[in-house]
């Protein structure tokens, strides 16, 4: 059972638009929601991320949307460019000590000049 | 100075020989995990130390043993190597607690053929 569902799969933006990716998770009791960004070749790395107290972040041109009633946090990225083709992962963790991160499938975002 | 290093970067080897894939953290981090990221790049996590005892252990193969002989080390050992073992394995490290922030290394390719 996937905690973490991410949507669309891929994504093709052209320069200049916005990039939306979609989470929705099952879990409440998770207490952190990261997203990360992917080059090829490269391991993730944390992009942004929220506490679910929160109903936005904003950090330059990424902004995390977060639902708590709904279940769905999103990232949208402003103004996108081509640097900003990657893989994007959405996560979420528990609360507990053992700090274990649920991630979802991943959307590969392609910006066209 | 890397935060999250990996030896060896890419691994070929063949079905049914064992192998070993080394991690270290600068960090100061208490907790490290090894993910196993498969051809369509979905993240799973594999097992789980704080403070080098062993917190997460997922539904992974007896074939694969982790160790940890400080805290700033998390190796994994690969036993009997299958094609199905094929993938990109990443070790992270976090600080633990209610710190949710998550440092991946880059990741080390393992070609089974």
């Amino acid at each position: 059972q996937q905690q973490v569902k991410q949507s669309p799969q891929s994504l093709i933006v052209q320069k200049g638009g916005i990039s939306i990716i979609n989470c929705a998770y099952e879990n409440t009791a998770f207490d952190y929601f990261p997203w990360y960004q992917q080059f090829p070749g490269k391991g993730p790395a944390l992009l942004i991320a929220i506490r679910p107290d929160v109903s936005e972040k904003k950090e330059g041109r990424f902004t995390i949307s977060f639902n708590k009633s709904a279940k769905q946090f999103s990232l949208h990225i402003m103004d996108s460019q081509p640097g900003d083709s990657a893989t994007y992962f959405c996560a979420a963790k528990t609360p507990d000590n053992f700090n274990k991160f649920y991630f979802g499938s991943g959307t590969k975002l392609n910006v066209k000049p | 100075d890397t935060a999250v290093s990996q030896t060896p970067k890419y691994l070929v080897t063949q079905m049914g020989n064992d192998k070993s894939i080394k991690c270290e953290q600068n960090l100061g981090h208490d907790t490290m995990y090894w993910y196993k990221q498969d051809s369509k790049k979905f993240l799973k996590i594999m097992f789980s130390y704080n403070n080098k005892e062993l917190i997460i252990n997922e539904t992974v193969p007896n074939r694969f043993s982790p160790k940890s002989p400080d805290k700033a080390h998390l190796n994994l050992h690969i036993n009997s190597l299958e094609l199905g073992d094929s993938a990109v394995y990443f070790c992270a490290s976090s600080l633990g607690g209610t710190s949710g922030e998550q440092f991946f290394g880059p990741g080390t390719r393992l070609t089974v053929l």
